[in-house]
C-alpha cells in the first residue's frame, strides 16, 4: 500500500543535540511538507518542498533544517538552535504544487527534550 | 488574508445521535476547504474536501459537509455517531489569499467525545 512512513515514532533529545526525523513516501508525490503540532493548536508549517533539490521555509523554520535529495525522502533536522522542540511532528505529501488536492499525512514523530 | 475558526473546542454526543462540528472561514478568493480527522498519536486523515464543485460534499465514514458561501461556513455532520468517531477534527482552508507559506490555514481543532 502507498503511504508515508515517519520514523522513529518517539524520539528523545538531550539539550544541545541535533536530531533527524525521517519521512519517506511511495506515493510518487512531488510536494512534501513538515508540520509541528502543539497541544490545543492547529498545525504550523516548518518547511516544504515542491520539487527535488528545492525547499522553502514555512512559518516557523528557525532552528530546523531539511534536505530533498530524493523525491521519496524529506528528512527534518531539529537543531540545537530550536529552543522549544518538544512537540508532535507530522510529515505530509501532495501530488502537486497547490494544496487543493488534499494532503496525505504520516503517523507522526513525538519529540521530547530530556 | 484567510482564516478559519472552529467554533467549539470540544463536542460531546451520545452514541447513535447526530454529530455537528462547526467551521467558519474567511478568504479573499474562492477557497478549497477540507476536514481532517486525527486519532490519538496518529497523523491526519482526509475526511472530505470541497473544491468548487457540489456544495454538499460526502466523505468517508458517513461524514458530510455543506459549503455555504453566504454564511462562510463548512460544517461537518454525521447522522449517527459511533464510538470510533472519537477523535480530533480539523477544518482547513486553502487558497492563494494567505494562510501559511503553503497557502493552508488550519483550525485549532475540535475534540469529539462519544458517550456510550
Amino acid at each position: 500500500d502507498g503511504g508515508i512512513t515517519q520514523s522513529p515514532k518517539y524520539l528523545f533529545r538531550k539539550e544541545g543535540q541535533n536530531v533527524t526525523l525521517s519521512c519517506e513516501q511511495n506515493l510518487n508525490h512531488d510536494a512534501m511538507y513538515w508540520y509541528r503540532q502543539d497541544p490545543g493548536q492547529g498545525l504550523r508549517l516548518i518547511y516544504y518542498s515542491q520539487i527535488v533539490n528545492d525547499f522553502q521555509k514555512g512559518d516557523i523554520a528557525e532552528g530546523y533544517s531539511v534536505s530533498r535529495e530524493k523525491k521519496e525522502s524529506f528528512p527534518l533536522t531539529v537543531t540545537s538552535a530550536q529552543k522549544n522542540p518538544t512537540a508532535f511532528y507530522l510529515c505530509a505529501s501532495s501530488p502537486g504544487e497547490y494544496p487543493n488536492y488534499g494532503y496525505t499525512f504520516g503517523s507522526g514523530t513525538r519529540l521530547t527534550v530530556v | 488574508a484567510q482564516s478559519v475558526t472552529q467554533l467549539d473546542s470540544h463536542v460531546s454526543v451520545s452514541e447513535g445521535t447526530p454529530v455537528l462540528l462547526r467551521c467558519n472561514y474567511s478568504s479573499s478568493y474562492s477557497p478549497s476547504l477540507f476536514w481532517y480527522v486525527q486519532h490519538p498519536n496518529k497523523g491526519l486523515q482526509l475526511l472530505l474536501k470541497y473544491t468548487s464543485a457540489a456544495t454538499l460534499v460526502k466523505g468517508i465514514n458517513g461524514f458530510e459537509a455543506e459549503f455555504k458561501k453566504s454564511e462562510t461556513s463548512f460544517h461537518l455532520t454525521k447522522p449517527s455517531a459511533h464510538m470510533s468517531d472519537a477523535a480530533e477534527y480539523f477544518c482547513v482552508v486553502s487558497g492563494r489569499s494567505g494562510g501559511g507559506a503553503d497557502g493552508l490555514t488550519f483550525g485549532k481543532g475540535t475534540h469529539l467525545i462519544i458517550q456510550p
